[in-house]
C-alpha cells in the first residue's frame, strides 16, 4: 500500500495564481484532512471530509477551497495565491470516529511557494 | 474550545540520556491523546497514543503518561539514539458541540536534538 499520496511535491506559484493540491489515500478511510504547517504553528487544519461526500471548514479556511471527489480523493484548490499561503501542505487520513478509527495518516507534503 | 499548549520548542540531549516534552490541554472532555514524530521532509507519523482510561502506556523506548486532573500529558524517550532527532507533536480532539468529529488539534511541535 502507497498509505497516503500527494502531488506535487513542491510548487512555486505568482501571487493571484491558481492550483490544486492533490491528494489520495488506499487505506479505504472514511475520514481526510488539509492541514498547514507554518514554522512555530504547529498543524493547523484548513478544511476536513468526514465521509466521502461531506467538506467542513477547520481552523484556517480563509482562501481555500476542497472537494472530496470519491472516497480515495480529497483536493485542496487556491482559487488566488497569496504570498500568506506560502507553507507545507499535507493531507491526511483516518478511518473516522464511527468506525472507531481516531490514527491521522499523513502524506509527505507539498511545500508550496507564492511569490 | 480546545488548546493545547507544547514545551519545550527545542530540547537538545546527549546520546543514552532521556528526553520529556509536555503537553497542557484546556478541555476537561478530551479523551484521545497521540503523539506524532516528525522527520526532516517527511509528514508526521504516530509513535504512541493513550487514551483517557489509562495513566501511562509504554513502547519499548517511548512512554506516554496523562495526568487528568491536571489536564497534561508527557512524552518520554529513554536512551536517546541519534535517530530520534526529529520535531515531536502532541494533539488532543477537537471537539464539535457534543460530537466527537475525530478533528485533532496540535501543539507547537518541539524540535529534538539527540548529540551523539
Amino acid at each position: 500500500n502507497a498509505g497516503v499520496t500527494q502531488t506535487p511535491k513542491f510548487q512555486v506559484l505568482k501571487t493571484g495564481q491558481s492550483m490544486t493540491l492533490q491528494c489520495a489515500q488506499d487505506m479505504n478511510h472514511n475520514s481526510m484532512y488539509w492541514y498547514r504547517q507554518d514554522p512555530g504553528m504547529g498543524l493547523r487544519l484548513i478544511y476536513y471530509s468526514a465521509s466521502e461526500g461531506t467538506t467542513d471548514k477547520g481552523e484556517v479556511p480563509n482562501g481555500y477551497n476542497v472537494s472530496r471527489l470519491n472516497k480515495r480523493e480529497f483536493s485542496l484548490r487556491l482559487e488566488s495565491a497569496a504570498p500568506s499561503q506560502t507553507s507545507v501542505y499535507f493531507c491526511a487520513s483516518s478511518e473516522g470516529v464511527t468506525s472507531g478509527g481516531r490514527t491521522q495518516y499523513f502524506g509527505p507534503g507539498t511545500r508550496l511557494t507564492v511569490l | 474550545g480546545e488548546n493545547v499548549e507544547q514545551h519545550p520548542s527545542t530540547l537538545s540531549v546527549q546520546e543514552g540520556d532521556s528526553a520529556v516534552i509536555k503537553c497542557t490541554y484546556s478541555d476537561s472532555a478530551s479523551n484521545y491523546f497521540p503523539w506524532y514524530k516528525q522527520e526532516l521532509g517527511k509528514g508526521p507519523q504516530l509513535i504512541i497514543d493513550i487514551r483517557s482510561n489509562v495513566g501511562e502506556k509504554k513502547d519499548q523506548r517511548i512512554a506516554v503518561t496523562l495526568n487528568k486532573t491536571a489536564k497534561h500529558f508527557s512524552l518520554h524517550i529513554t536512551e536517546t539514539q541519534p535517530e530520534d532527532s526529529a520535531v515531536y507533536f502532541c494533539a488532543a480532539p477537537r471537539p464539535h458541540g457534543s460530537s466527537n468529529t475525530g478533528k485533532l488539534i496540535f501543539g507547537q511541535g518541539t524540535t529534538l536534538q539527540v548529540k551523539p
